[in-house]
């Protein structure tokens, strides 16, 4: 089971939204309503931001939004903030092994 | 407040053993599964195991099994990694993190530890 596929990186302006894809297959991604988005400040613990594909936990602003078509899933940051600017990874529950995989990552820059 | 704080981590030779702790506190603990996962310097994220709440069924990523084995103490609210046979590659900093229950959310995770392996 390989790792899911994300860009490397993405920029944007403050205000701007972006994007983030996460590309699985139809035995991860495609099949499973379990993509998570995860933040990572460097140095910091990761913070959940999305589950279940595109539900938010409670105190998550509700700039970010997920979603998912076929076996890619993305994480929208509408109105890009400063403090955004950390890693994201994507993880898909796969229901073989590695039970669980993660995304290659993607640091979000803030120009 | 739910609190995660790991231990254990430090410098170590290969092929020698190591055991990570994870204190919890401010929630149930044992009515949650638990994961370990880790971050190898400059690398990303990689799911190394998890444990359901009742402490049965224990999964593993491919490259530590037979040699990781994940527990739980619900009476301490502790949850441990044990590793053994360390290789250079496991070096990372390993975190621990609450399943959210479902599909496997980790909700909150702890600051990590550094375990390191080399000669």
């Amino acid at each position: 089971q390989s790792a899911l596929t994300q860009p490397a990186s993405v920029s944007g302006s403050p205000g701007q939204s972006i994007t983030i894809s996460c590309t699985g297959t139809s035995s991860d991604v495609g099949r499973y309503s379990s993509v998570s988005w995860y933040q990572h400040h460097t140095g910091k613990a990761p913070k959940l931001m999305v589950y279940d594909d595109n539900k938010r936990p409670s105190g998550v602003p509700n700039r970010f939004s997920g979603s998912k078509s076929g076996n890619t899933a993305s994480l929208t940051i509408s109105g890009l903030q400063p403090e955004d600017e950390a890693d994201y990874y994507c993880c898909s529950y796969t229901g073989s092994s590695p039970l669980y995989v993660f995304g290659t990552g993607t640091k979000v820059t803030v120009l | 407040q739910v609190q995660l704080v790991e231990s254990g981590g430090g410098v170590v030779q290969p092929g020698r053993s190591l055991r990570l702790s994870c204190a919890a506190s401010g929630f149930t603990f044992s009515s949650y599964s638990m994961h370990w996962v880790r971050q190898a310097p400059g690398k990303g994220l990689e799911w190394v195991a998890v444990i359901p709440y009742a402490g049965d069924n224990k999964y593993y990523t491919d490259s530590v099994k037979g040699r990781f084995s994940i527990s739980r103490d619900n009476s301490k609210n502790t949850l441990f990694l044990q590793m053994n046979s360390l290789r250079t590659e496991d070096t990372a900093v390993y975190y621990c993190a609450r399943d959210r229950g479902g599909m496997g959310a980790a909700d909150y995770w702890g600051q990590g530890t550094l375990v390191t392996v080399s000669s």
